[in-house]
C-alpha cells in the first residue's frame, strides 16, 4: 500500500510566478489537509479537502494561495504570484475520514522562491 | 484557541542515556488526542507515540514513552536508551475530536545523540 506521494519534491520558482504542488493520499483516503512549515519552525495547518470539497480553510493566505481536491486526480495547493516569504516546506496528509486519530503525511515539497 | 508550547529549542544526549522533551498544551476541549512526531534531516514525519486523553494510561512504543498529566496539561517524551538515529527534530501535536480534527503544532525541539 503506496503511502502519500508529493510532487515535485523541490520545486524553484522566480517571484511573481506560479506554484503548483501535488498530493496523492493513500489508497482509500478521502480527505487530506494541507500544513506549510516555515523555516526553523512547526508545520501550521493551512486547508482540510474532501473529494471535490474544501471542508475548513481558516489557516490558508486570503490572498493568492488556493487548493481543490477534484474527484479525480490528486489535490493540488496552488500559489500564484509567489513571493519570497513563500519559500517553505509543505506537507500533505490523508485520512480515510474525519473521524479518524491519526493523519498520514507524505515526504513534503520545498519551495524555494528566487 | 488551542496552543501547543514547546520551551527546549535544543537537547543533546549521550548515546544509551535518556531524555526527557517537555510538552504542554492549552486547550478547553475535554476530548482529544495528542502525539510525537519525529523529522529527521528527511524532512519526512515519522509517527512516535500518541496518547488518547481520556485513557490515564501512559502510552508506550518500545524505547519511547509518554509523561502524561492532563489537568497539568502537560506530555512529555521520554527516549530511553538513545540511539544516534534517534538524532532529529521532535514536534509535540494535538488534535480535538471535533471539528476538523486538524493538527495544532508545537516549534519543535532539535534533539542531537552524541556518540
Amino acid at each position: 500500500n503506496a503511502g502519500v506521494m508529493q510532487n515535485p519534491r523541490h520545486l524553484v520558482r522566480r517571484r511573481g510566478q506560479e506554484a503548483r504542488l501535488r498530493c496523492s493520499p493513500m489508497k482509500g483516503h478521502s480527505h487530506v489537509y494541507w500544513y506549510r512549515q516555515l523555516p526553523e519552525e512547526g508545520l501550521k495547518f493551512m486547508v482540510y479537502l474532501q473529494k471535490e470539497n474544501i471542508i475548513d480553510e481558516s489557516g490558508m493566505p486570503k490572498e493568492r494561495f488556493s487548493a481543490e481536491f477534484p474527484k479525480e486526480g490528486p489535490s493540488i495547493l496552488r500559489i500564484q504570484q509567489v513571493v519570497r516569504g513563500d519559500s517553505a516546506a509543505y506537507f500533505c496528509a490523508s485520512s480515510p475520514g474525519r473521524v479518524y486519530n491519526e493523519q498520514f503525511f507524505g515526504p513534503g515539497t520545498r519551495l524555494t522562491v528566487l | 484557541a488551542q496552543t501547543v508550547t514547546q520551551s527546549q529549542p535544543e537537547m543533546s544526549v549521550q548515546e544509551a542515556e535518556t531524555v526527557t522533551l517537555s510538552c504542554t498544551y492549552d486547550t478547553s476541549e475535554s476530548n482529544y488526542y495528542l502525539f510525537w512526531y519525529k523529522q529527521p534531516p528527511s524532512r519526512q514525519m515519522i509517527l512516535v507515540i500518541r496518547q488518547e486523553a481520556y485513557k490515564q494510561q501512559n502510552a508506550t512504543e518500545n524505547r519511547f514513552s509518554v509523561n502524561f498529566q492532563k489537568a497539568a496539561k502537560s506530555f512529555s517524551l521520554k527516549i530511553s536508551d538513545s540511539q544516534l538515529g534517534d538524532t532529529a527534530m521532535y514536534f509535540c501535536a494535538f488534535m480535538v475530536t471535533s471539528g476538523t480534527y486538524k493538527y495544532i503544532f508545537g516549534t519543535g525541539t532539535r534533539l542531537k545523540v552524541l556518540a
